[in-house]
């Protein structure tokens, strides 16, 4: 079956501008989460949806954003864009209701020039 | 601050030896989940845990969940250029709570 799909692969942005990536999980799963991973972070947490509802939110700005489809699929979308804004941003998928772990996408690397 | 604390940050070790990597917590989790990462793409899951004490072994990959669920462990045999990666755990606090990183063990072997 497919996996989790991610576009676009690479961005690059100027400051200031304003970006929407994409997600689509694997079909069947209604939970999906997004996450920033940079080299001194490691993985942060934004947001996670079910349903079309965000059920969990991390501690990022406003700038940050993001919402569900019926069918699942999954837009972020950052205003305002800043250089250290620049990371992999990663998307997973899970089952509903599932104690157990994330499929991730191959991610979307924004650099912000 | 990190929820959980992975150690050591980076490992570099030649073919053929063993290796441990820790995952350390004051918190309880509901279950555990080990991921691979490689350059470039998103991690990859390799196991669940979800029972104190519990050990699953895959291949040359043994992984433990502490007693108390709060810390894991996974321990590699005979490690081969292959594993090579970034080596991340993840805890979930609750059944439908959010997963939480470690920041990752970096592992490079070398042949």
């Amino acid at each position: 079956k497919a996996g989790v799909t991610q576009t676009p692969r690479y961005l690059i942005k100027t400051r200031g501008q304003q970006v929407t990536l994409s997600c689509s999980p694997i079909s069947g799963h209604r939970s999906v989460s997004w996450y920033q991973q940079t080299p001194g972070q490691g993985l942060q947490f934004l947001f996670e949806y079910f349903s079309e509802t965000q059920r969990n939110k991390g501690n990022f700005p406003g700038r940050f954003s993001g919402r569900q489809f019926s069918n699942s699929r999954s837009e972020m979308n950052v205003s305002t864009l800043e250089l250290g804004d620049s990371a992999l941003y990663l998307c997973a998928s899970s089952l509903p209701d599932s104690p157990y772990g994330y499929t991730f996408g191959s991610g979307t690397r924004l650099t912000v020039v | 601050t990190q929820l959980l604390e992975q150690s050591p940050q980076f490992l570099s070790i030649q073919e053929g030896e063993n290796l441990t990597v820790y995952c350390n917590s004051s918190s309880v989790f509901s279950s555990l989940q080990w991921y691979r990462q490689e350059p470039g793409e998103g991690p990859v899951l390799l196991v669940t845990v979800v029972t104190g004490g519990e050990v699953k072994k895959l291949k040359r990959l043994t992984f433990q969940f502490g007693d108390a669920r709060k810390d894991s462990s996974l321990h590699i045999t005979a490690a081969q250029p292959g594993d090579t990666g970034l080596y991340l755990c993840a805890g979930r606090g609750s059944t439908l709570g959010r997963l939480y990183f470690g920041r990752g063990t970096q592992l490079t072997v070398w042949p």
